[in-house]
């Protein structure tokens, strides 16, 4: 498997615009996680889902972001629309649920963004 | 969850061994204790996990007291390219409490 694959990885947009970012998981993986990471605030987990399930979206800052997870290949977290203090390097990770002693995540690269 | 404390940095020679510990005193029964690294520009790499007494894999060992409120995560003869981040997660296997970041410590290895 090519592992948990992120598009684009590097976005620079202007202020106002939406952004969307992709995730492909590792096939076979039941739990997908999205993250972001800046230096002030380290790594913060958004959001994560289970079997394509929304379940803990605490994260998420405010209403201008949104995650959606159509099928088990695939995830997208949006910005609408898109500030400056939103640039960070957005990570997605996945994992399989192989019960007692075993959490072990799988990161994508990230996806860089820059508002401007 | 449990909260962990571990130094910001800590700086190291080649060919040595390094020991990271982790404070994390209100860990609770069913609490694993978990470690990733991270590089630069990379989403963090899971190291070890553990619940008590010693785990040993081709990376890394950690060390685990019988109290369970720290652990140590030791990288037997570091090379230039162990320098990361090291995060230190405590959490229950379940329910994903574990995948919560701290600050991590951040490992520099020289010549």
């Amino acid at each position: 498997d090519a592992g948990v694959i992120q598009s684009p990885r590097h976005e620079v947009t202007e202020m106002g615009q939406e952004v969307t970012l992709r995730c492909k998981p590792i096939s076979g993986h039941d739990y997908l996680f999205w993250y972001r990471q800046t230096m002030m605030r380290g790594l913060e987990l958004l959001i994560y889902f289970n079997n394509n399930v929304p379940i803990d979206d605490s994260g998420m800052p405010e209403d201008r972001f949104s995650a959606k997870m159509p099928n088990a290949s695939f995830s997208t977290l949006k910005i609408q629309p898109s500030e400056p203090r939103d640039s960070a390097v957005y990570f997605c990770a996945s994992s399989f649920s192989q019960g007692v002693g075993n959490t072990e995540a799988f990161f994508g690269q990230g996806t860089r963004l820059t508002v401007v | 969850l449990a909260k962990t404390t571990q130094p910001i940095s800590m700086d190291s020679y080649e060919g040595q061994e390094v020991n990271i510990t982790c404070s994390h005193n209100n860990i609770a029964t069913n609490d694993y204790i978990t470690w990733y690294q991270q590089f630069p520009s990379q989403g963090p790499r899971f190291i070890i996990q553990g619940y008590k007494t010693k785990v040993t894999n081709e990376v890394a060992s950690l060390f685990i007291p019988a109290d369970r409120k720290s652990s140590t995560l030791s990288l037997p003869r570091v090379s230039l390219s162990d320098t990361a981040v090291y995060y230190c997660l405590v959490g229950p296997n379940s329910g994903y409490s574990t995948l919560t970041f701290g600050k991590g410590t951040m490992l520099l290895v020289s010549p």
